[in-house]
């Protein structure tokens, strides 16, 4: 089955303690993408990816990083992770030329 | 920068009949794509309809249809025969056809509410 996943799917964390969400497709597709999504503001790019080795920062960068080794995973890392980073993540992916974009099934994060 | 907005925060509709939501954006491109997604309580982004800018028929998907109007920056959903699966959080996206690192730009969302 085509998709995207996501792991874990909640977390709740400290202020300070790094953590990764992971993120994985199976379609093989060349772009990746990062959102956090909060009330009244919709989706928002954290970061990109449009293939191994090559990523850039989407419109709310700052707090985060991410990796691009292998095709198919593309995790997102908070090294010292702040309340305002408190969210829901979504990661999704297409092919390059593609139209669609596919959507990981969420991570609630809670940064207390 | 391209936007998208949806001015209509909370919508509700009675079950079975009509409802219409907004969306307008700003883009300076000629080409592009735009997209309706449904967000369910599950939080899973389901793709509801799709339109190409370049063209000039709307799409329509089952009782799923949008009236797209280019030159005024405008992309409305209309929901048929709402059913109480139709309750949900939508957004309105917006994708460039060249810039592809942009990607998507989502507006802030709607949530219909659908009354038994």
């Amino acid at each position: 089955e085509a998709q995207v996943t996501q792991n874990p799917r909640y977390l709740i964390t400290v202020t300070g303690k790094k953590l990764t969400v992971t993120c994985s497709q199976n379609m093989n597709h060349e772009y990746m993408s990062w959102y956090r999504q909060d009330p009244g503001l919709g989706l928002r790019q954290i970061y990109y990816s449009m293939n191994v080795e090559v990523t850039d920062k989407g419109d709310v960068p700052e707090g985060y990083k991410v990796s691009r080794k292998e095709k198919r995973n593309f995790p997102l890392i908070l090294e010292s992770p702040s309340p305002n980073q408190t969210s829901l993540y979504f990661c999704a992916s297409s092919f390059n030329r593609g139209v669609e974009q596919y959507f990981g099934p969420g991570t609630r994060l809670t940064v207390t | 920068a391209q936007t998208v907005t949806q001015s209509q925060p909370e919508m509700s509709v009675q079950e079975a009949e009509t409802v219409t939501l907004s969306c307008t954006y700003d883009t300076s491109e000629s080409d592009y794509y735009l997209f309706w997604y449904k967000q369910p309580p599950s939080r899973q982004m389901i793709l509801v309809i799709r339109q190409e800018a370049y063209k000039q028929q709307n799409a329509t998907e089952n009782r799923f249809s949008v009236n797209f109007q280019k030159a005024a920056k405008s992309f409305s959903l209309k929901i048929s025969d709402s059913q109480l699966g139709d309750a949900a959080m939508y957004f309105c996206a917006y994708r460039s056809h060249d810039n592809y690192g942009q990607n998507f730009v989502f507006g802030p969302g709607t949530r219909l509410s659908v009354l038994p």
